[in-house]
């Protein structure tokens, strides 16, 4: 069973840059394909990017085109969203999200794993 | 275009059914999947791939899509069913659409 489990809540001034970190238990990285949601503070689900096994490349969301990347680090299945250049509406909660059920190597586009989310804001 | 529509809120009576909509051009050509999330929480896929729900959500839920349009539907709407109702789809260039979200309320 998969278990996602995000780093601690963030404080960041506008203009700098905020590292979001996903650890996968229960599973290996390398076979899951991680989605990177946020949600904004009474709005609803923005989704950003993901990682396609299938053509072996991140597709991102073209509202965070040049501003996000993601990463992940296989040796400690652990996946990683960077959110550049942060300003006052980047304050969210981003969650790490996956499906714990499919076959390795294909890209899902619906979760049925999330993580609890990590907080950022963004304040001077 | 490239977006997902849904009612901003909709309310039922305990017991009774409830239908939540979603409308966009790429539920012409892909499936869409259900989540529902409460305050404070994080979302829960309800319903993947127009009518599959995962293990554990009650057979109370259900899915169905024609056209354009994307319906949830909750035969018996429990208390617990309260919360905001959000559809999701891909789009031709493989990024995943959410919709705005329906808060349902359970009266």
């Amino acid at each position: 069973q998969v278990h996602l489990v995000q780093s601690g809540p963030e404080v960041k001034k506008p203009g700098a840059s905020v590292k979001v970190s996903c650890k996968v238990s229960g599973y290996t990285l390398t076979d899951l394909s991680i989605h990177w949601v946020r949600q904004a503070p009474g709005k609803g689900l923005e989704w950003m990017a993901a990682f396609d096994p299938e053509d072996d490349k991140t597709i991102y969301a073209q509202d965070f085109q040049g501003r996000v990347t993601t990463t992940e680090d296989t040796s400690t299945d652990t996946a990683y969203m960077e959110l550049s250049s942060l300003r006052s509406e980047d304050t969210a909660i981003y969650y790490c999200s996956t499906f714990g059920g499919g076959s390795s190597g294909y890209f899902y586009h619906y979760m049925d794993v999330w993580g609890i989310g990590t907080t950022v804001i963004v304040s001077s | 275009s490239s977006e997902l529509t849904q009612d901003p809120a909709v309310s039922v009576a305990l017991g009774q059914t409830v239908r939540i909509s979603c409308q966009g051009d790429s539920l012409r050509s892909y499936t869409a999947s259900w989540y529902r999330q409460r305050p404070g929480q994080a979302p829960i896929l309800v319903i993947y791939r127009r009518d599959s729900r995962p293990s554990g959500i009650p057979d109370r839920f259900s899915g169905t899509s024609s056209g354009t349009t994307a319906s949830l539907t909750i035969t018996g709407a429990q208390a617990e069913d309260e919360g905001d109702y959000f559809c999701s789809s891909r789009d031709s260039t493989n990024t995943v659409l959410f919709g705005g979200g329906t808060k349902l309320t359970v009266l």
